[in-house]
C-alpha cells in the first residue's frame, strides 16, 4: 500500500499524559498537513511542512501542540497535557509541489482517532 | 480568513436518482475547490477536484460546477448507486505563485443516503 499511513489508529489516554502521532506521507510527496476532526464536522487545518519547514499554524494549535518532520519525510504531532476537548480524528494528508500554480491536491491518510477521559 | 457553507446536512435519494450538494465559499481569492467522500471510520477520499479557471469537470457519473461571481460551486452525482452512501464534504483553498498553499477549508459535510 503506497498511500498516506498514520499510527497508531485509535489511542486512549487519561486527561493530563502526553500523546504522540506518527503519519507517513505518500513516497516523494513534499507537502505534508495535519487537520483535526470532531464528530459530525469536517477537517479544521492544524499545520502544514513542506519538506522539513513547518510553514503555517493554525490558531487552533494551541501551545500544548509541536509537530515536527525532522527529515522531511514522516511527521509526528505530540499533545502534551491533554484535554478531553482533544478528544478527535487527528488526520494527516500529503501532497507534492509539480508546478508553481499547480493545484495543491491533498491525500488523506485513515486518521488516529484520540479518546481522552 | 475562508468560511464554506455546505447544504444540505443530510440527503437521501433512491437509487439510480441523481444527487446535488451545494457549497458556498466567501473568500474570492480561493482557486482551488475539491471534493471529499468520507465512509466511517476512513479517511476523506479525494474524488474530483476544480479550479477556479475552469467553470465545469466531469468525470462518469461525478460533475462539479464551478461559479467564481457567486462564489458557489457544487457536487451532481448522476445514477446514483448503494456504494455511494457516504459523507461528502467540499474544500477551498487558496494557490500562491510562488508555489505555497493555504490549508484547505472544509465545509461540514452531507450524508448521502442511497435508499435501495
Amino acid at each position: 500500500d503506497t498511500g498516506v499511513s498514520q499510527n497508531p489508529r485509535h489511542k486512549i489516554t487519561k486527561r493530563g499524559q502526553n500523546v504522540t502521532f506518527r503519519c507517513d506521507p505518500i513516497s516523494e510527496h513534499n507537502r505534508l498537513y495535519w487537520y483535526r476532526q470532531t464528530l459530525g464536522q469536517g477537517p479544521e487545518f492544524l499545520t502544514y511542512f513542506q519538506n522539513e519547514a513547518q510553514l503555517e499554524k493554525s490558531r487552533l494549535l494551541s501551545d500544548r501542540f509541536s509537530a515536527e518532520r525532522p527529515k522531511g519525510s514522516f511527521s509526528t504531532l505530540e499533545i502534551q497535557r491533554t484535554e478531553q476537548g482533544d478528544s478527535a480524528m487527528y488526520l494527516c494528508a500529503s501532497s507534492v509541489l509539480r508546478e508553481i500554480w499547480s493545484p495543491d491536491t491533498q491525500y488523506f491518510g485513515p486518521g488516529t482517532r484520540l479518546t481522552v477521559l | 480568513g475562508e468560511n464554506v457553507e455546505q447544504h444540505p446536512s443530510t440527503l437521501s435519494v433512491q437509487e439510480g436518482d441523481s444527487a446535488v450538494i451545494k457549497c458556498t465559499y466567501s473568500d474570492s481569492a480561493s482557486n482551488y475547490f475539491p471534493w471529499y467522500k468520507q465512509e466511517l471510520g476512513k479517511g476523506p477520499q479525494l474524488i474530483i477536484d476544480i479550479r477556479s479557471n475552469v467553470g465545469e469537470k466531469k468525470d462518469q457519473r461525478i460533475a462539479v460546477t464551478l461559479n467564481k461571481t457567486a462564489k458557489h460551486f457544487s457536487l451532481h452525482i448522476t445514477e446514483t448507486q448503494p456504494e455511494d452512501s457516504a459523507v461528502y464534504f467540499c474544500a477551498a483553498s487558496r494557490t500562491y505563485s510562488g508555489g505555497g498553499a493555504d490549508g484547505l477549508t472544509f465545509g461540514k459535510g452531507t450524508h448521502l443516503i442511497i435508499q435501495p
